[in-house]
């Protein structure tokens, strides 16, 4: 069965850091991976997605992410972290053999520090 | 372009009593979810439907939940009858086959 561990509950950044949000799955063919944004009192919004092809992927506000087989690995990155990047992330896996149904990670909250 | 569209956006109502939540999937979307999320589990999937039909109801919680999904462009998850522990925020996300699932702003429950 596939799976997706987020393992940092939570994060705090400061404005202008660099962010790095960690993502780890098990899936038993190629995955399909991606990032989701929630901010309070909203539904998920898609970030970035990775089906195939480069490795290294770029989606929204800045935000990219590197798939790495060998270590199972989908992390979320971002050089330059904005105030307005406070929320919480989602990383997720699909079965797209199972009409798209996609396995969620516990998400990540993100605090950024002025 | 419209969204996935659920209503009402705010629900308060008394435990025994029915609660309707509805969805409007984006046009040409033919897979629909139902999640539910809390402080406390997260975000869990309740049912799915591909082309109308449900495919996986493992995540209802009880026989007290039910989803229905009578054309491709609308769908209802009903408690009957509610309980204070089904307070949460559920939402609805719809998707073409193979794609991201696009999700609306939800609706969030208060059962007093």
């Amino acid at each position: 069965a596939q799976s997706v561990t987020q393992p940092d509950i939570h994060i705090t950044v400061s404005e202008g850091a660099s962010l790095e949000l960690r993502c780890n799955y098990s899936y038993g063919a190629t995955p399909y991976l991606f990032w989701y944004v929630q901010s309070p009192g909203q539904g998920l919004q898609l970030l970035l997605k990775y089906f195939s092809g480069d490795t290294l992927v770029q989606g929204i506000k800045g935000f990219e992410a590197e798939f790495k087989r060998s270590q199972s690995s989908f992390n979320l990155r971002k050089p330059s972290v904005h105030w307005s990047d406070a929320a919480e992330y989602f990383c997720a896996v699909a079965d797209l053999t199972n009409a798209g149904k996609s396995t969620f990670g516990d998400g990540t909250t993100l605090t950024v520090k002025p | 372009d419209a969204g996935v569209i659920q209503s009402p956006r705010h629900e308060v109502t008394e435990m025994g009593q029915e609660v309707t939540l509805r969805c409007k999937p984006i046009s040409g979307h033919n897979s629909l979810f139902w999640y539910r999320q809390t402080m406390m589990r997260g975000l869990e999937l309740l049912i799915y439907f591909n082309n109308n039909v449900p495919i996986d109801d493992s995540g209802m919680p009880e026989d007290r939940f039910s989803a229905k999904m009578p054309n491709a462009s609308f769908s209802t998850l009903k408690i009957q009858p509610s309980e204070p522990r089904d307070s949460a925020v559920y939402f609805c996300a719809s998707s073409p086959q193979g794609q991201p699932q696009h999700f609306g702003d939800g609706t969030r429950l208060s059962i007093l």
